[in-house]
């Protein structure tokens, strides 16, 4: 099936840095997500975007939904040992829909 | 329970056996999702649930999955005749459908790693 373009792959980073990462798609999506998986668990939703153009914040996450609808990134500042995982981004066309992932970015915090 | 439930937590089974996995959604869910996760990858929708009902089976890899869903609530995925491809995670979600999308946040289990041998 279909999935979004997610870069970069994996992050290899010094606590403190700000992390940036981003999606892109072919088609339009109405929303998007950006979610977190730690080992062993499901992922866990950091921020919804519904509108085109938006920028969202969350602590010291950042999201906005690209102008076209057909792309996404995600900030992070000031990065803390916890924030290490894996970072996907998701859309959905339709209210119900089922969502599309991206293949997800692995962040390591090197000591 | 609190979040979405799924049984069992891992599978071990030989090729050409049949599986069945579980999901409890979060009480008072309407809508129930099925997802596959490979090794390395992203999640790949499966199927979705609106009630009892499937208005999307798209996402089913083959005729050897199926999936139901009872009162409303408890999901049952069933591979048939199991091949090694089919080794992943299988996660569910459930949200609430009504009020617009602001509301249909899907929250997800921890899912069941099937290992086909």
């Amino acid at each position: 099936g279909q999935q979004l373009n997610q870069s970069p792959q994996s992050m290899f980073i010094q606590e403190g840095e700000d992390v940036s990462m981003n999606c892109t798609s072919s088609s339009i999506f109405n929303t998007w997500l950006w979610y977190k998986q730690d080992p062993g668990e499901g992922p866990v939703l950091l921020i919804a975007l519904y509108k085109a153009g938006e920028l969202t914040s969350n602590g010291r996450l950042t999201a906005q939904f690209g102008i076209t609808r057909k792309d996404s990134f995600l900030n992070i500042s000031a990065s803390i040992p916890s924030d290490v995982g894996i970072y996907f981004c998701a859309g959905r066309k339709g209210g119900a829909d089922g969502l599309t992932f991206g293949k997800g970015t692995h962040l390591i915090i090197q000591p | 329970g609190a979040g979405v439930s799924q049984s069992p937590s891992n599978k071990v089974t030989e090729k050409g056996k049949d599986v069945e996995l579980r999901c409890d959604p979060i009480s008072g869910h309407t809508a129930l999702y099925w997802y596959r996760q490979s090794l390395g990858q992203g999640l790949e929708f499966l199927i979705y649930f609106q009630g009892n009902s499937a208005p999307d089976k798209s996402g089913l890899p083959s005729d050897r999955f199926s999936a139901e869903r009872t009162g409303g609530s408890v999901s049952t995925l069933t591979i048939q005749r199991t091949q090694q491809e089919d080794s992943a995670v299988y996660l569910c979600a459930s949200s609430y459908l009504a009020g617009g999308p602001a509301k249909n946040i899907q929250y997800f289990g921890a899912g069941t790693r099937l290992s086909v041998l």
